[in-house]
Formats: C-alpha cells, structure tokens, sequence
C-alpha cells in the first residue's frame, strides 16, 4: 500500500539552528500539507501545498519557515532559526484532491510518521 | 472560532464494549473527517462523511452527522485493545481541515 514517508524519524537541534524536515508524498498526490503536534495536543495546520505553490498557511507559519518541492518526489519544510516552541512532532500529509479541483473540499489525507523534532 | 472540538477527552472501556465520541463545530463545513493516532505515531483516517450525508458505516465504526446541531459522533462497536488510540475529528471548511483536541480511547483488557 503506497504510504507517505518522513525523514528523520527525530531530530534534535541547538535553538538558532536550521532544520530541514522531509517528506515523501504519495506519488499520485497532488495536494501536500505540514502539520505540527506539540505533545499531547491539538494538530495544528502550517500550509497547504498544490501545483509548486502554496495554496494555505496559517498565522503559525511565519517568515522562519518555507516550503519547497525540489524535485517530483520529496516535499521540504525548512525552519530558518528554530526556537525552544518549534519543539513539536512534524507531520506531513498529502492527498489525492482538495482545493478547487475537489469543489474547495479536502480529500481524506494520508499522513506520515512524523518527525520529531527537539531544539534545546 | 474553533471547530472540532470532541468530547468526552478522555473515555476508558472494557474490551467489548462499545465507545461513542463526540465532536461538534461551529461553521458550516464541507465534510468532517475522522481518524485515529497511536501514540507516538501518525494519524490514520477512518471515514470522510459529507455534509450532505447523515450516516456513514465502515466496518465496525458507524459515524453520524448532524448538521443541524453541528456536530457528529463516532461509534465503535465491540471495542478491542487494538482499539486503544487517540480519536480527532477535523472539519474541512474551504480549503483546509481543522482539527479539535481528540478524545484518548482506553480499551481496558
């Protein structure tokens, strides 16, 4: 069964420092999302991701992050200067259809592992 | 405003039994969507209803929706261990999914 992988399975980085976290979408996907969960807590939408553009962010995704979809296969978030409160597991997730092309619907998404990442 | 929020936040069974959670929202949506989280892993979706659906079943979970009073409840029948997770609804309005705090599901053995 096809599945959405994530690279590191955890991470952990000096407060300042660049992280690149990586993601693996299903290849037939056309629509990419990260997401993030401080322990225990709620699953907070970063961005939403279709046709090489950003197509949603929320207010947590600020200047310090970007998204990047290098080649056909992998979907990058980078956090240019991470602080003590990006601690949290990182998830990615694609789907088949959302948007415009789903009627302004999202499809059932298909999440990674996530990757865990701590700064110190 | 927030959307999704599930209650009760945290539910513990006997293995057999049957588990309903709840989760209601504030906005008109397109669909809800519900899924489930073992701990420390990703999250697996179980069932999408539209919002023009009032039931859905996939094998042993049965999901309703109640556009009226917003809000939609998850039903798992003959609950096993396997069963113990973390359950999320999300409600997607426009392009995005938004998600409530979960409800944690103890299946006691």
């Amino acid at each position: 069964e096809p599945e959405v992988t994530q690279t590191p399975s955890h991470q952990v980085t000096q407060m300042g420092q660049e992280v690149i976290l990586r993601c693996v979408p299903i290849s037939n996907h056309l629509y990419f999302y990260w997401y993030r969960q401080i322990l225990g807590q709620k699953v907070e939408f970063l961005v939403s991701f279709y046709n090489n553009e950003i197509s949603e962010k929320s207010e947590i995704f600020d200047d310090q992050f970007s998204v990047e979809r290098p080649d056909g296969s992998n979907f990058t978030l980078k956090i240019r200067s991470t602080k003590l409160e990006d601690s949290a597991m990182y998830f990615c997730a694609s789907s088949e259809w959302g948007g415009l092309a789903g009627g302004l619907n999202t499809g059932e998404l298909f999440f990674g592992e996530g990757s865990r990442l701590t700064v110190l | 405003s927030q959307q999704g929020e599930e209650d009760p936040q945290a539910l513990s069974i006997q293995e057999g039994e049957n588990a309903t959670m709840n989760c209601s929202y504030k906005t008109s949506i397109n669909n809800l969507q519900w899924y489930r989280q073992n701990s420390g892993r990703g999250l697996v979706h179980l069932i999408l209803i539209r919002s023009n659906e009032r039931e859905k079943h996939s094998g042993r979970l049965r999901v309703t929706l109640d556009t009226s009073k917003k809000s939609s409840s998850l039903l798992i029948t003959a609950s096993r261990a396997a069963d113990t997770a973390s359950y999320f609804c999300a409600t997607n309005s426009n392009y995005q999914l938004i998600w409530g705090a979960g409800t944690k599901l103890i299946i006691k053995p």
